[in-house]
Parts: C-alpha cells; structure tokens; sequence
C-alpha cells in the first residue's frame, strides 16, 4: 500500500463550489504538505503543518484552507472554486529530525478541473 | 527571491547514451539541493540530495553534483534506458522551503 494517499485522483468541478482534497499517510511523520503543479511551472506551496497545531501559510494561499485532523491525515479546501485553480495538486510528508531539510515523500496527486 | 531553473525543458536521447540534466538557481544561501523524478500518475520519488556542504551524490546510474557558488546543479545519468523516461525536477531548500524548478522532460529512445 501507498505510504502517502490522495483522494479523489481526479475531480472536475463548476466555477462557486466548494472543493475538498484529502491526504493521509502512513509513514508517521509529522509534517505535511500541499503544493500545486501549473504547466511548465514548479511546484508551489500553499500550505504545511509541522504538526496538528501548527498550520503556516505557503507561497500562493489565497483561496486555500487546510485542516490538521490528525497527525496522519491533511485536507485542503477551495472554498469557491474559481478556473485558475485548475491544477495538480500534491500532498507530501517528512519527518522532523533535522528540520525541513529532511526528503519529502509525495503522495501520487489530485488532478482538479474547475470549469 | 530564489529562482530554480532547469534547460531543457525537453530531451530525447538514445537509449544507452549518457546524459546530463541542469538546473540552476540565483541565490547560493541554500541548505541543500534535491533531484526528484515525476512519472505521470505516480507523483514525485526522491532520487537525490546533495546537502550544501556536498559536492555530489552517487545512486546506482545516477550522480548529482552541486556547485554553490555558481548556482548550479547537474544530474548524470549514466547508460540510459527507456525506464529512465520521465520528468526531472530538482528543488533547492532556501528559506525553510523547497523551491522548484519546471523539470526537464525525459524520453529515451529504445
């Protein structure tokens, strides 16, 4: 089984609704990720959370909420989707031991369509 | 603000045939440098990190090397296979994040 999950792989969704992207592990780390991936663009960070109650904001949140439910398990939402949101977007984990330098390990993607 | 760069966007080489992949940043204050492999699919695996103290890193065919000073990075893959086909990102730790170039796309020829 996959260390790290994403649910739904795919969604399409209409301009206005409410979108949530879930991510769980198994890998018992304590950070968590979210970034989207654009055409021919890097990744880019929107969110991560060094534990359940430590949430920062990345390079590009607007738009974007998350929540730490559990040490394993991290949620973004759109609340109103818009068609600039289209977008890969991944989860990604590590561990804490020497900080953020530590390897990311990702988990296979959620690719959106807002139409 | 750190800019990764990676050229070219695009590669096709036969198959057995060395190669290398660049990819450059302009700020050198940088904690270490990773190369990632995306398949379509699948998401990203980890293939190297050069911490900034490091000049390479060796996996199998792969060698990485790192040059703080001038802002660059390069991945060797040496005898290439159609395996190898994928899309190549590298990311540089700066600032307590990881910034990403927009990867190199991989085909080897059979």
């Amino acid at each position: 089984d996959a260390d790290v999950t994403q649910t739904p792989r795919n969604r399409i969704t209409k301009t206005g609704k409410r979108i949530m992207l879930e991510c769980s592990q198994t890998k018992g780390h304590d950070r968590m990720y979210w970034y989207r991936q654009d055409p021919g663009l890097g990744l880019r960070l929107i969110y991560y959370s060094f534990d359940v109650k430590d949430i920062n904001k990345g390079e590009i949140s607007d738009g974007y909420s998350v929540s730490r439910q559990a040490q394993a398990k991290f949620s973004l939402s759109l609340e109103s989707a818009i068609p600039n949101q289209t977008a890969l977007y991944f989860c990604a984990t590590s561990d804490n031991e020497r900080g953020y330098t530590d390897t990311q390990y990702f988990g296979p993607g959620t690719r959106l369509t807002v139409l | 603000k750190q800019e990764v760069t990676q050229i070219p966007a695009a590669l096709s080489v036969p198959e057995g045939e060395n190669l290398v992949l660049n990819c450059s940043f302009t700020d050198s204050a940088i904690y270490n440098l990773q190369w990632f492999r995306q398949d379509p699919g699948k998401g990203l695996t980890s293939l190297l990190l050069i911490q900034s103290s490091q000049r390479e890193q060796t996996s199998g065919r792969l060698n990485a090397s790192l040059d703080k000073s001038s802002g660059r990075s390069t991945l060797y893959i040496a005898a290439s296979q159609p395996g190898d086909s994928a899309t190549y990102l590298c990311a540089v730790h700066s600032n307590y994040q990881l910034i990403w170039g927009a990867g190199t796309k991989l085909i080897i020829k059979p």
